[in-house]
């Protein structure tokens, strides 16, 4: 039951353009939405999120962009560094209280 | 900044055996949570706990395992005979009342 569904295991982006990682979920109770950065060897760190009356939450150089009627979100990151090398993970909770529900997240590569 | 702190980083048992993996949330949070993640598959939830009790399990959480948070500060994760599919990375996490959570750097069990 993939309830968060990230369907690119792995993106290569060059230095300096923008990375765009998708994310779509099949549950309408949710309403929270957030990305998670994780590195080998360390737990995820959270970056980015958005509430389901929003469409777009900014943070430097990430923008989260949540379509409701779509049920899709994408984070991107422009420009791209290679420290933002890392597995990006999608979640999703239902309330404030709720457990986070992730996605099996996406491995990006940003190539110098 | 604050910091969620797992211990042991790596930890080798014997199938069988009794693990308890450790953790410390940050002191002024109030919801607890351990999650995994089987190596190269996503970050599955565990449990939740508030207020000294669990609020929430997923099917994982079978009878073998358990949780406590036992002097107010620490709060631990036990399997109580550890099979060859418990390895994986585990990881505890700790939020207060907004919506995001802080993770540990997680403890890698390993069964053999």
């Amino acid at each position: 039951d993939q309830q968060v569904k990230q369907n690119s295991p792995s993106l290569s982006v060059q230095e300096g353009r923008i990375s765009i990682l998708n994310c779509d979920y099949t549950n309408s109770m949710f309403d929270y939405f957030l990305w998670y950065k994780k590195y080998p060897a360390e737990g995820p760190t959270f970056l980015i999120s958005i509430s389901s009356i929003k469409d777009k939450n900014e943070d430097g150089r990430f923008t989260v962009f949540l379509n409701k009627s779509a049920k899709h979100l994408s984070l991107h990151i422009v420009p791209s560094q290679p420290g933002d090398s890392a597995v990006y993970f999608c979640a999703a909770k239902k309330t404030s209280y709720d457990k986070v529900i992730f996605g099996p997240g996406t491995s990006l590569s940003v190539i110098p | 900044e604050p910091e969620v702190t797992q211990t042991p980083s790596h930890q080798v048992t014997q199938m069988g055996q009794e693990v308890i993996l450790r953790c410390v949330p940050i002191s002024n949070h109030l919801y607890f949570y351990w999650y995994r993640q089987i190596l190269g598959q996503k970050v599955e939830f565990l449990v939740s706990f508030y207020n000294n009790e669990i609020s929430e399990k997923s099917e994982i959480f079978d009878d073998q395992f358990s949780v406590e948070r036992p002097d107010g500060s620490n709060f631990t994760l036990k399997i109580r005979s550890t099979k060859l599919e418990d390895s994986a990375m585990y990881f505890c996490a700790s939020k207060d009342r907004s919506y995001g959570y802080t993770f540990g750097s997680g403890t890698r069990l390993t069964v053999v």
